[in-house]
């Protein structure tokens, strides 16, 4: 089983604060790199998927960067909203056939105002 | 709209009872995923099905099944050899012609399951 590593397990920031938190994964055989948000009472949603060394994809205030050789991605929230409370997950495909994800433990974020 | 649909959102059963969750998609996706996920612990794959009529195993499968009779649906059943079965259960879905490399999960808002 693949070893995804999510820290902190949980953050809480005031309202305008920027906040950033970590992924981390075997860099050996590498496919891609997953971030998903996760609100309370509603279903995970796909925020990123990454897949080359340096990537940076930005979603509104969100964004994230990869780093394939040491094994790291961070998630950064420029100017945290209280709508940006959730439940933050990585994932990476398992290292043979790509054909499923394994999740790490996820990175709560509370924003309060 | 296209979405996953699970139901039901609450479902309680008597420990010894199996315990049928359903979960449709109508996004035309041939990949779907069963997961489990427990307090402090990060999504655990059950079962997945990357086409019709075929199934793997996941890392937590045993005490579960489950069948790929249509492309839409992708039923797991929790049986009575399953230890811990009161969980959160999230049914997901994508396109595996692209592959997990490029394209992401599409879930479900999931079912609660609770067994005394």
């Amino acid at each position: 089983i693949l070893n995804v590593e999510q820290s902190p397990q949980s953050l809480h920031v005031q309202e305008g604060d920027s906040t950033n938190f970590t992924c981390s994964f075997p860099s050996s055989n590498f496919y891609a790199l997953h971030w998903y948000r996760w609100e309370t009472a509603k279903s995970p949603e796909a925020l990123f998927v990454m897949t080359l060394n340096g990537d940076e994809k930005k979603k509104g205030r969100i964004s994230a960067t990869l780093n394939t050789k040491e094994g790291y991605s961070y998630l950064y929230i420029k100017g945290s909203q209280p709508e940006d409370s959730a439940t933050y997950l990585c994932a990476s495909p398992d290292t043979g056939t790509a054909s499923k994800l394994t999740f790490g433990t996820g990175t709560r974020l509370q924003v309060t105002l | 709209d296209g979405g996953i649909t699970q139901s039901p959102k609450y479902l309680f059963r008597k420990e010894g009872q199996n315990v049928t969750l359903s979960c449709e998609q109508n996004l035309n996706h041939d990949a779907m995923y069963w997961y489990r996920q427990d307090p402090g612990q990060g999504l655990r794959l059950i079962y997945y099905s990357q086409i019709v009529n075929d199934f793997q195993k996941g890392d937590i499968a045993e005490g579960y099944s489950v069948s790929r009779e249509k492309k839409e649906s992708f039923p797991l059943t929790v049986t009575s050899a399953q230890k811990n079965p009161t969980a959160f259960y999230l049914c997901a879905s994508s396109t595996p012609d692209r592959g997990l490399n490029n394209s992401p999960l599409h879930f479900g808002n999931g079912t609660r399951l609770t067994v005394t």
